[in-house]
């Protein structure tokens, strides 16, 4: 598998449900970051957490980090429509940011 | 926040032309650029790095001849496909980060949909 690959591949929720998905990464990282993507346009920085953290929140957005397991994982509590986007997590190691294939995420009304 | 731009957002061309996307700090200086290729539902590819006024490294596969980085300031690089073939046909997306160490936010462009014909 690849580095910072995301699960699931593809989520659907009710809005107003929250909303985790997951990212396994394979070598040593210094951080890890999150992105949203829609569909057909550039990646927007959603949250960045180091590798001596735990947990962070932004907003409605809470990222944990398990360098143990290395894992994170990304919740997003009371979904909106405008959530609906595909989440990639890019596992940061030396000067480089390495992407999974993403979770597609989408939120129905 | 930090904004990265990149142009064209579009690019039609014929087979065997050359094509320039230009990428953009607008609000920031970008020691570090970083240019991806992504195909439809699939992850980011990286596919090299720049630093302001050195030579660009890329990633094995990529082809350097093919693919020129150039990285002359601070706030601009610039991607050209030469000899554009039709498996050239994807989605290019730089980024940018201030420094060239240390923890810092990448920041990306819009991204560039290049069609080859």
């Amino acid at each position: 598998s690849q580095q910072g690959e995301e699960d699931p591949q593809a989520l659907s929720i009710q809005e107003g449900e929250n909303a985790t998905m997951n990212c396994s990464y394979k070598t040593s990282i210094n951080n890890l970051q999150w992105y949203r993507q829609n569909s057909g346009r550039g990646l927007v920085h959603l949250i960045l957490i180091r590798s001596n953290e735990r947990e962070k929140h932004s907003g409605r957005l809470r990222v944990t980090l398990d360098t143990s397991k290395k894992s994170s994982s990304l919740l997003i509590t009371a979904s909106r429509a405008a959530d609906t986007a595909s989440y990639f997590c890019g596992a940061g190691g030396g000067n480089k940011l390495t992407f999974g294939t993403g979770t597609q995420l989408k939120v129905e009304l | 926040g930090a904004v990265v731009s990149q142009h064209p957002s579009r690019v039609i061309c014929k087979s065997g032309t050359s094509v320039k996307i230009e990428c953009r700090s607008l609000d920031f200086q970008a020691t570090t650029m970083f240019w991806y290729r992504q195909f439809p539902k699939k992850s980011l590819m990286l596919m090299a790095t720049s630093n302001e006024g050195s030579k660009a490294t890329y990633e094995q596969g990529v082809e350097k001849d093919k693919f020129l980085i150039n990285h002359a300031s601070l706030t601009l690089s610039t991607l050209t496909v030469t000899s554009a073939h039709p498996e050239d046909s994807s989605f290019y997306i730089c980024s940018a980060r201030t420094g060239t160490r240390g923890i810092n936010e990448q920041f990306f462009g819009p991204g560039t949909r290049l069609t080859v014909l």
